[in-house]
């Protein structure tokens, strides 16, 4: 089945770790996107990629990184510099095609926790 | 001011109710809109998405305002499993290609 997946489901960090959250896609879609969810408020942008070996900021980078080395794969790792990092994380990806490319697809989601 | 607000709720209604939800969204040149519905703890997916003629599909019925920037969904005869936060979606203009923004979603709880 083509979809977005992400993982793991559950991560907890400890203080002054790094953390990578894996996104994988075999839609063949071009741009992937994170976003953070916090409870009361909409998705945020993390990163986003609209092509290999390219990427950008989005809203909120800040302690953040990403790698775009693979079409299929957007990981994002979570650095000791972001200070409240206890979210829902959601990875998502778009297709080039010009009729489809405004919808998003999501994947499961990752929620992390600092111990 | 937010770019894209909505009433957060929640709306409890008893099945079989019709729910109309607003959105409003602050930049005049935003381009493309949508529905998007997310169950708790799960990831949002997409519902609809809105034209300016206003779509229906099956019991939900979305309409653009370009006018007055405001989105709706309406949803007839309300069924339990149509419980679950809406989200406005409005794509931004200019900077990233596809950039979305979300609205913080409103709940809706639909009552036996």
């Amino acid at each position: 089945d083509g979809g977005i997946t992400q993982s793991p489901k559950y991560l907890f960090r400890k203080e002054g770790q790094n953390v990578t959250l894996s996104c994988e896609q075999n839609l063949n879609h071009d741009a992937m996107y994170w976003y953070r969810q916090d409870p009361g408020q909409g998705l945020r942008l993390i990163y986003y990629s609209q092509i290999v070996n390219d990427f950008q900021k989005g809203d909120i980078a800040e302690g953040y990184s990403v790698s775009r080395e693979k079409k299929e794969s957007f990981p994002l790792t979570v650095t000791s510099a972001q200070k409240n990092p206890t979210a829902f994380y959601l990875c998502a990806s778009t297709s080039g095609d010009i009729l489809a490319k405004n919808i998003q697809y999501f994947g499961a989601g990752t929620r992390l926790s600092v111990l | 001011r937010k770019e894209v607000e909505q009433d957060p709720g929640p709306f409890n209604v008893p099945e079989g109710a019709t729910v109309a939800f607003n959105c409003t969204y602050s930049n005049s040149a935003s381009q493309s809109f949508f529905w998007y519905r997310q169950d708790c703890r799960k990831e949002p997916k997409l519902l609809m998405s809105v034209y300016s003629s206003g779509n229906e599909d099956g019991r939900f019925t979305a309409q653009l305002n370009r006018a007055s920037q405001y989105i709706s969904l309406l949803i007839r005869d309300s069924k339990l499993s149509d419980s679950a936060t809406y989200l406005c979606v409005v794509r931004s203009y200019g900077g990233a290609t596809n950039k979305l923004i979300f609205g913080t979603g409103t709940l809706l709880a639909v009552q036996p």
